[in-house]
């Protein structure tokens, strides 16, 4: 079965200082892997995917992500954090056993950004 | 106008009452889905309907029930719900084909609280 994992609950880091929230995944095959924030009281937004061709992806909000095959990571970065990255982050994959986009989702990083 | 809306966005209701979620998308998609987030839990997928077809049930209690009368409206019934229900329910849209990779697009939530 598809699966992701995020391994820290929370992440602090100073505004300014640069961020990483960190995912792991098991899938078989080619992995399709996915980004998304939560902001408080709101749905998920879509940040980036990763499909095929380059490692890092760059996404919404100066956020990138790298792939890495042999570490079966795929952990979220972004050089400079802003206060008003503090959210909760998840991290998926899709299921490709499905005709749909039934994607399964890690339990969330919460990330908070200190002036 | 976001992409993907939701109705109501709070609901407080008793354990013998009736109420309904309703989600609307402006998207053209043609899959939609019904997601659960709880404190401290993984999201879990509940219904997911694809071509106004119902698609999966991840063994979700009776007490509720979806209704997807065209492809761009999705509705959840609920009835004599129970405390541990009270939860943020998502709805999700995507193009539900199976070769494609696209990203899920997520309304704001019905934040649900069960007395």
């Amino acid at each position: 079965a598809q699966s992701v994992a995020q391994p820290e609950d929370q992440v602090n880091v100073a505004e300014g200082n640069p961020l990483t929230v960190k995912c792991t995944y098991s899938v078989s095959g080619n992995p399709y892997l996915f980004w998304y924030v939560q902001y408080p009281n709101r749905g998920l937004q879509f940040l980036l995917k990763y499909i095929t061709g380059d490692n890092l992806v760059k996404g919404s909000y100066g956020f990138e992500a790298e792939f890495n095959k042999s570490q079966t990571s795929f952990h979220l970065k972004k050089p400079s954090a802003l206060v008003s990255d503090s959210a909760l982050y998840f991290c998926a994959v899709r299921d490709l056993n499905t005709g749909f986009q039934k994607l399964v989702f890690g339990t969330g990083t919460r990330l908070l950004v200190s002036p | 106008e976001t992409g993907v809306t939701q109705t109501p966005r709070h609901l407080v209701m008793g354990m013998t009452n009736k109420k309904s979620l309703k989600c609307e998308q402006h998207l053209g998609h043609n899959a939609m889905y019904w997601y659960k987030q709880s404190a401290k839990k993984p999201l879990e997928l509940m219904f997911v309907y694809s071509l106004e077809e119902r698609v999966e049930n991840n063994s979700v209690p009776s007490r509720f029930s979806p209704e997807c009368p065209n492809s761009s409206h999705l509705f959840l019934h609920l009835h004599t719900l129970q405390p541990e229900d009270s939860a943020l329910y998502l709805c999700a849209s995507s193009h539900g084909t199976s070769g494609s990779a696209g990203e899920l697009f997520f309304g704001e939530g019905s934040r649900l609280t069960v007395l």
